[in-house]
């Protein structure tokens, strides 16, 4: 079966840095990735959306990258904040139909 | 913004009792999920509807059961609640292209449910 991975370890920056999350995938073909950002107690949110036939993806602040052959998604924040803290899921899925989760990585901004 | 909602937002509850979690939405979308979030383990896809007569099977359906009883409102059930069912169920919906990316997920709130 499929397997996602994101840094399992807490990221912790500081402000005005660039923060870098990482989903690794292994066994799983995905035409689709997604990214969102769940704060503590909410539902996620969605971010960004990157096919597999797109290389980088931008949207303000935020920078998607996914290279199908190192079978890796990189998630950039740029020149972060502290209200940026939060957890960031990735999510796969190779229909477009149901999509499998990573287990997310959470990250602090230190001001 | 409570497009989509939740109720109950807690629940506590017995061994072996049924349970019902319900969502609705009134985002206008035909594709509704059902997933439960476990420390370590992630969110986890339960059951989704592509309608009202379409419902699927996800990862982990097995001590659980749905019904779509309108485009708007999809409800969970636990027929037996057991202790380890105890998390986070978040439901969400979804249009093919809503906000012009595919399949964009939007969640509710979440109810968390503790089986004793």
């Amino acid at each position: 079966s499929q397997k996602i991975e994101q840094n399992s370890e807490a990221l912790n920056i500081q402000e005005g840095k660039t923060a870098t999350l990482t989903c690794n995938y292994t066994n799983y073909s995905p035409a689709y990735l997604q990214w969102y950002r769940q704060d503590p107690g909410r539902g996620p949110v969605f971010l960004l959306l990157i096919r597999e036939n797109e290389k980088e993806k931008r949207k303000e602040r935020l920078k998607v990258t996914f290279d199908t052959t190192l079978k890796q998604s990189l998630f950039h924040i740029t020149a972060s904040q502290p209200a940026d803290s939060a957890t960031y899921l990735c999510a796969l899925s190779n229909t477009g139909n149901q999509f499998y989760f990573g287990t997310g990585t959470s990250l602090t901004v230190i001001p | 913004d409570a497009d989509v909602t939740q109720t109950p937002r807690n629940r506590i509850t017995k061994t072996g009792k049924r349970i019902m979690l319900e969502c609705s939405q009134t985002k206008g979308h035909d594709r509704m999920y059902w997933y439960r979030q476990d420390p370590g383990l992630g969110l986890r896809l339960i059951y989704y509807s592509f309608d009202v007569k379409d419902i699927n099977k996800g990862e982990i359906s097995d001590g659980y059961s749905v019904s779509r009883q309108a485009q708007a409102k999809f409800s969970l059930s636990l027929e037996s609640a057991i202790p380890n069912q105890t998390a986070l169920y978040f439901c969400a919906t979804s249009d093919l292209w809503s906000s012009g990316d595919y399949n964009e997920q939007f969640f509710g709130p979440g109810t968390r449910l503790t089986v004793l």
